[in-house]
């Protein structure tokens, strides 16, 4: 099992505002790191899955980077939507199909 | 067809009865796998098949029994749950190796009385 953490727990912004949030792991077993959106009463959505250091990936207004030496990525949001109002995973893999999540940031959206 | 459909979407069952969730998709994905989430917690892995085969068992108690009757189908068995085992019950599959996303079904909310 891998520890992996995620800050903050939860966030309230503004309709309009920007916003980021972090997820952290152990840097010595590093294969995979995956995000998802997770929306109220929905299936949790793939959103990227970055396996290089400095990756970067982008969707929309979200995108998201990778350091795997010091064990981080970030997410962020640009001109938040109440539409992007979702719990926002991590999740992590060292190789073999098992996949670890993470706690998750709670994001909503204030109109 | 780009879902993952689970069956049913809720289900009470009794501390003694034997019961059954399923999973279903079509994506010709290879891995299938079973989450169990409860509230406030990220989803915990609970077994994984890979081709068919049980690849991944996270120490789960024997209560539970996974079965992969084909490509396309995953189901998991209940028997003499405990209250406890009360949760949402996440199925996903998606390609061999770790550089795939997930596609998750929607779930089935299990409450044990």
């Amino acid at each position: 099992i891998l520890n992996v953490e995620q800050s903050p727990q939860s966030l309230h912004v503004q309709e309009g505002d920007s916003t980021n949030f972090t997820c952290s792991f152990p840097s010595s077993n590093f294969y995979a790191l995956h995000w998802y959106r997770w929306e109220t009463a929905k299936s949790p959505e793939a959103l990227f899955v970055m396996t290089l250091n400095g990756d970067e990936k982008k969707k929309g207004r979200i995108s998201a980077t990778l350091n795997t030496k010091e064990g981080y990525s970030y997410l962020y949001i640009k001109g938040s939507q109440p539409e992007d109002s979702a719990t926002y995973l991590c999740a992590l893999t060292e190789g073999a199909n098992n996949l670890f999540f993470g706690t998750g940031t709670r994001l909503t959206v204030i109109p | 067809d780009t879902e993952v459909t689970q069956t049913p979407k809720h289900l009470v069952m009794g501390m003694t009865n034997k019961k059954s969730l399923k999973c279903e998709q079509h994506m010709g994905h290879r891995a299938m796998y079973w989450y169990k989430q409860k509230a406030k917690k990220p989803p915990e892995l609970m077994f994984v098949y890979s081709y068919e085969k049980l690849s991944i068992n996270e120490s789960v108690p024997s209560r539970f029994s996974p079965e992969c009757p084909n490509s396309s189908l995953l189901n998991l068995h209940l028997h003499a749950l405990q209250p406890e085992d009360s949760a949402l019950y996440l199925c996903a599959s998606s390609e061999t190796g770790a550089n795939y996303g997930y596609t998750f079904g929607s779930g089935t909310r299990l409450t044990v009385v």
